[in-house]
């Protein structure tokens, strides 16, 4: 499987931006960039997703190379809420259109008041 | 709609017995995943149904575990003869969308312990 590459831990302070950098230098044409977070002892939020372009939503934008190797997840202004641990995914065909998450280590991000 | 639901939350086992967890999808999602998460890791795929059909199962699922979807609607994922190493989070998730809008919804996620 396509493989992603992430810092174990960061940290930022409250309402600065945060980038949050991930290397997929595996990534096969099909393969969609997903971010999703994760708190303690509950299961993966949805972040945000791409193909090739940049993608901005309510709650981060996507930042991805031209060469689709990389990408960045971007926090505006962060908060304390934003602290928790951060994967970056790789959505992968399998069968019949389906497809599945090929979750990475993840960041542990921290926010300080 | 009130997402991904899982039960029980927590499953404490000793080592041998059989267990049984439940997941309840979003409602008319077709698509429905299993996930394993052990301490420090990212979750792995286990397996994938369309609707009532399992698709594809992943090397980590052994012939100790099975899954079902009957109807379509709720999936179980039942572990027979627990080993110490089947200790993990398990994450269910469904979706629904076109391909480049797909996104997949997580349940609470199941915590086995197996002593």
């Amino acid at each position: 499987d396509a493989k992603t590459t992430q810092p174990n831990s960061m940290e930022s302070n409250e309402e600065e931006p945060v980038h949050l950098p991930c290397n997929h230098s595996t990534i096969s044409g099909t393969d969609y960039i997903h971010w999703y977070r994760q708190l303690p002892s509950q299961g993966p939020e949805y972040v945000i997703h791409g193909l090739t372009s940049n993608v901005n939503n309510r709650m981060a934008s996507l930042a991805i190379a031209e060469d689709r190797k990389s990408s960045t997840l971007i926090l505006h202004r962060a908060t304390l809420r934003d602290a928790a641990v951060y994967y970056c995914i790789l959505r992968v065909f399998i069968i019949q259109g389906a497809q599945k998450l090929v979750f990475g280590q993840g960041t542990r991000l921290t926010i300080n008041p | 709609d009130t997402g991904v639901s899982q039960d029980p939350r927590h499953k404490i086992t000793k080592r041998g017995q059989n267990v049984t967890f439940r997941c309840d999808p979003i409602s008319e999602h077709n698509r429905l995943y299993w996930y394993r998460q052990t301490l420090g890791q990212g979750p792995e795929f286990l397996t994938y149904f369309q609707n009532e059909a399992q698709l594809e199962k992943s090397r980590l699922l052994s012939d100790r575990f099975s899954a079902e979807r009957p109807k379509g609607s709720f999936s179980t994922l039942e572990i027979q003869r627990t080993e110490q190493g089947d200790s993990a989070m398990y994450l269910c998730a469904s979706s629904a969308g076109q391909v480049s809008t797909d996104t997949q919804y997580f349940g609470p996620g199941t915590r086995l312990t197996v002593l």
